[in-house]
């Protein structure tokens, strides 16, 4: 059973391009939650996903930052006009559903370089 | 301050026991975990314990909890190269929001 995939592991981009993160959640799972670590802090939880349906994006910021979770497909982290400020390794988790005791399975995180 | 802080290295030579060190703030925490990164990888789960427990064994690993400090620990016995990685202490109350420390990284040197 494959584990969670997130692509690219690695992404640069110049100031004002936009950003594209994937994550493919383990086979079985219709829970995705993001998260997002800064240099030498902890991981921040962001947003929390079901299929077609956000549930939870209050630690996303407000501005230039999305999230998806198709019915069909991985979900995306989109960040547009990406700043400097914006350079972290963002991990994408999974759980089945229906349990929020339910442990979390981490993908191997994109780490996002803005020049 | 952060919420869960951990300090940010740790260095132990093969053999011994390495013990890693948390404090969180959250008196509300239910659940505790110990997760593990090794290069390029994702962040494994090692092991949890519930607030209720001061104490859980799982073959190397010894966690403790303190709760009374907000403390929570976790001992790794006869320590071997393939440990070294990246520790990470998360705590958890009963929704799905982690709140993660910075994490340590362990050193093995032979």
């Amino acid at each position: 059973n494959a584990g969670v995939m997130q692509n690219p592991r690695h992404l640069v981009r110049r100031r004002g391009q936009e950003a594209r993160l994937r994550c493919s959640p383990m086979k079985g799972h219709s829970h995705v939650y993001w998260y997002r670590q800064l240099p030498e802090e902890g991981l921040k939880f962001m947003v929390y996903l079901q299929k077609e349906n956000i549930i939870d994006e209050s630690g996303m910021p407000k501005e230039r930052f999305s999230a998806e979770f198709p019915k069909e497909g991985p979900s995306i982290l989109r960040i547009q006009q990406v700043v400097r400020g914006d350079s972290a390794a963002y991990f994408c988790a999974s759980s089945p559903g229906g349990d929020y005791a339910e442990t979390q399975y981490f993908g191997p995180g994109t780490r996002l370089l803005v020049l | 301050g952060e919420d869960v802080e951990q300090s940010l290295f740790l260095s132990v030579r093969e053999g011994d026991s390495s013990v890693i060190n948390c404090t969180y703030t959250d008196s509300s925490s239910t659940y505790l975990y110990w997760y593990k990164q090794e290069p390029g990888a994702g962040l494994q789960l090692l092991t949890y314990i519930f607030s209720n427990m001061d104490m859980k064994q799982d073959q190397r690993l010894t966690v403790l909890l303190n709760k009374k400090d907000k403390h929570l620990s976790l001992r790794i016995a006869d320590t071997q190269t393939g440990d070294s990685a990246i520790y990470f202490c998360a705590t958890r109350r009963s929704d799905y929001k982690l709140s993660f420390g910075a994490g340590t990284t362990v050193t093995v040197r032979a």
